[in-house]
């Protein structure tokens, strides 16, 4: 079956520790998608790649990192400099730069106490 | 970033009731999205909208990319007790944002059926 991977589900780290998301996509989507959900504020976009190599910052890149090293895989890393990391955290991914359409993966809980 | 006004932020109703929600803007968006979210998933693709008047129907969902291009709206007939959830609207806008070609989210409506 075609689709968005996300682990783990759950994930709980100590405050300090740098912690890895993953994120794997089997629809050969070009483009591949960060964000961050908390309560009441909607979605937002921590980081994207548009293509292999290649990323940009999105609206809260501040302590985060990612790479795209293969089509499939976009891996978030959540550092220590992030002050807020608990949240649940989606991946993302999209056919063509032409189309508009993102598709989620089943989502991360970070909890970082 | 860019707003998008989602509401209502919740709605409380009884099965077999309809369902109205709506997003609106100050800017101009080329593509409405909808999207709909279960506790603890992620959110789930609904109905895709790309032209300015367009009306499109998925089941008993229907959902409109108003005239304007700064609004679009989505309807739930007849609500069964899996509707219940988060729908979120996303935009794109037209000039770009929202992570070059990324969107921009609404905030969400809960929906909640009582029995």
């Amino acid at each position: 079956d075609g689709g968005i991977t996300q682990s783990p589900k759950y994930l709980f780290r100590k405050e300090g520790q740098n912690v890895t998301l993953s994120c794997e996509q089997n629809l050969n989507h070009d483009a591949m998608y960060w964000y961050r959900q908390d309560p009441g504020q909607g979605l937002r976009l921590i980081y994207y790649s548009q293509i292999v190599n290649d990323f940009q910052k999105g609206d809260i890149a501040e302590g985060y990192s990612v790479s795209r090293e293969k089509k499939e895989s976009f891996p978030l890393t959540v550092t220590s400099a992030q002050k807020n990391p608990t949240a649940f955290y989606l991946c993302a991914s999209k056919r063509v730069l032409n189309s508009y359409e993102q598709y989620f993966g089943p989502g991360t809980r970070l909890t970082v106490t | 970033g860019q707003q998008l006004n989602q509401s209502p932020q919740s709605m409380f109703i009884q099965e077999g009731e309809d369902v109205s929600m709506n997003c609106t803007s100050s800017s101009i968006f080329n593509t409405w999205l909808w999207y709909k979210q279960d506790p603890g998933e992620g959110p789930v693709l609904l109905i895709a909208l790309y032209k300015a008047g367009e009306l499109t129907s998925n089941g008993r969902l229907t959902a409109q990319f108003g005239i304007t291009r700064k609004d679009s709206f989505l309807n739930i007939s007849a609500s069964i007790p899996s509707d219940v959830g988060i729908y979120f609207c996303a935009g794109q806008l037209s000039g770009g944002g929202g992570g070059a070609d990324g969107l921009t989210f609404g905030k969400g409506t809960h929906l909640i059926i009582q029995p």
